[in-house]
């Protein structure tokens, strides 16, 4: 079945430092991909997503490139801010309208 | 434009009872997912509909059911409740023209079974 899996957390860092977040799937047809944030006791907002290979999705500071021939779909974000604390999530579609989501990230960012 | 909302957002219902929940998708979204998120298990993928028919179901028991209204909302509703179905009850709209719509998500519905 489809399947993703993400790193574990919780990642504590500090302000203005480099976040990856490891991502790779199993996927029965030809997923898109997607990264879910959520803040705490809100629903899910939609980070990015890109649809093929080597595609590139990209948001406020984030980004995640779609690599086929790895299966992944890692988040990175350059500096990051108090604000990005929150859990991320992975996860992918083979259009089948329903998503299939990673476990969660916690990522804590400390002034 | 208004989001997602789901009513109510706090519930606390005894085991053995049934409760429904309500979703209200973004204006214009005709398709609507649910999905169960606990600390154990995840996100869960429990239904979808689209034009009041049901296009997709996830693997949980029959005690879990939903419907769509010609406008759009949804409700899913769980009967004979069992402490394990305390979870928070994601409700998500899309415009479901494509099977990977982003998903706009609620706030959620928090269920407490004792």
């Amino acid at each position: 079945g489809d399947s993703v899996t993400q790193m574990e957390g919780p990642v504590t860092l500090s302000e203005e430092a480099f976040l990856t977040i490891n991502c790779t799937y199993t996927a029965t047809g030809y997923p898109s991909l997607f990264w879910y944030v959520q803040y705490p006791g809100e629903g899910l907002q939609l980070l990015l997503k890109a649809t093929k290979a080597d595609d590139k999705g990209s948001n406020k500071g984030f980004e995640a490139t779609y690599r086929k021939e790895t299966t992944s779909f890692h988040l990175e974000k350059g500096s990051v801010q108090v604000s990005d604390s929150a859990v991320y999530f992975c996860a992918l579609s083979v259009n089948d309208y329903k998503l299939s989501f990673g476990a969660g990230t916690t990522v804590t960012v400390r002034a | 434009k208004a989001g997602v909302t789901q009513t109510p957002r706090y519930l606390i219902k005894t085991r053995g009872q049934q409760v429904t929940l309500s979703c209200s998708p973004i204006s214009g979204h005709r398709s609507v997912s649910w999905y169960q998120q606990t600390p154990g298990q995840g996100l869960q993928f429990l239904f979808e509909y689209f034009s009041e028919t049901q296009r997709n179901k996830g693997n949980f028991p029959g005690r879990f059911s939903g419907r769509q209204f010609s406008n759009s909302r949804s409700e899913m509703n769980v009967s004979t409740l069992e402490l394990g179905d305390s979870a928070l009850y994601l409700c998500a709209s899309s415009s479901g023209r494509e099977g990977n719509s982003p998903l706009h998500f609620g706030n959620g519905t928090r269920l407490t079974v004792t």
